[in-house]
């Protein structure tokens, strides 16, 4: 799987969108790009994936740029529940894929 | 949405105890689980792959008999930490992919279980 990198930490303001970038630029044809955050003492939560188009649901949207090499998840209106280690993480495809390789992440800060 | 369960929450036992941690997928079938294991501020370290009805794939530098893995059913996979000694505290994490009422697809995303923090005295 191709390694991601992403910036150790971030803060934000209550209210305000909250981007989060990372760098994949070793990503091939075949790997997906996953967000999963996780909130102190949980487990991971997923959040997005996508493959190359733009995607957005409940709740995040996840920009991939036109080469792949990078993404930006976008929480449009951060809240201080929002505050978590933020994993991007890139995978390949296949009938058993689900092995990921985990980062160090981005350590969000929602203030108030 | 597809929930993954992880029993127990918490355990705290003495020195060379085993402990038996239960990951169940609780609305979709799991032909493959993944253990963690995350130490405080850290990220987390993929253990070992869980096949169901075959033997496990351990990463490198992860003993097999120490942590052993079975995948008896399509919605459970258990991890037993044997003789657990205090460095084997940590907290452990499951996790599986799929979906409610899909089979099993490529880019499924992986679910999660809550984690168990275990604390060898």
């Amino acid at each position: 799987d191709a390694k991601t990198t992403q910036p150790p930490s971030m803060d934000c303001a209550e209210g305000r969108a909250a981007n989060l970038p990372c760098n994949h630029s070793t990503i091939s044809g075949n790997e997906y790009v996953y967000w999963y955050r996780q909130i102190h003492s949980q487990g991971p939560q997923y959040i997005i994936h996508g493959l190359k188009n733009n995607e957005t649901n409940e709740m995040a949207s996840l920009i991939i740029t036109e080469d792949r090499k990078s993404s930006t998840l976008i929480l449009p209106h951060a809240t201080l529940r929002d505050t978590a280690v933020y994993y991007c993480i890139v995978r390949v495809r296949g009938t058993n894929a689900g092995k990921s390789t985990f980062g160090d992440g981005t350590t969000l800060t929602v203030k108030p | 949405g597809a929930v993954v369960s992880q029993h127990p929450s918490r355990v705290i036992c003495k020195s060379g105890t085993s402990v038996k941690i239960e990951c169940r997928s609780l609305d979709f079938q799991a032909t493959t689980m993944f253990w963690y294991r995350q130490f405080p501020k850290k990220s987390l370290m993929l253990m070992a792959t869980s096949n169901e009805g075959s033997k496990a794939t351990y990463e490198q530098g992860v003993e097999k008999d120490k942590f052993l893995i079975n995948h008896a059913s399509l919605t459970l996979s258990t991890l037993t930490v044997t003789s657990a000694h205090p460095e084997d505290s940590s907290f452990y994490i499951c996790s599986a992919s799929g979906g409610t009422g899909t089979a099993l697809r490529g880019n499924q995303p992986q679910h999660f279980g809550d984690g168990t923090r275990l604390s060898i005295l």
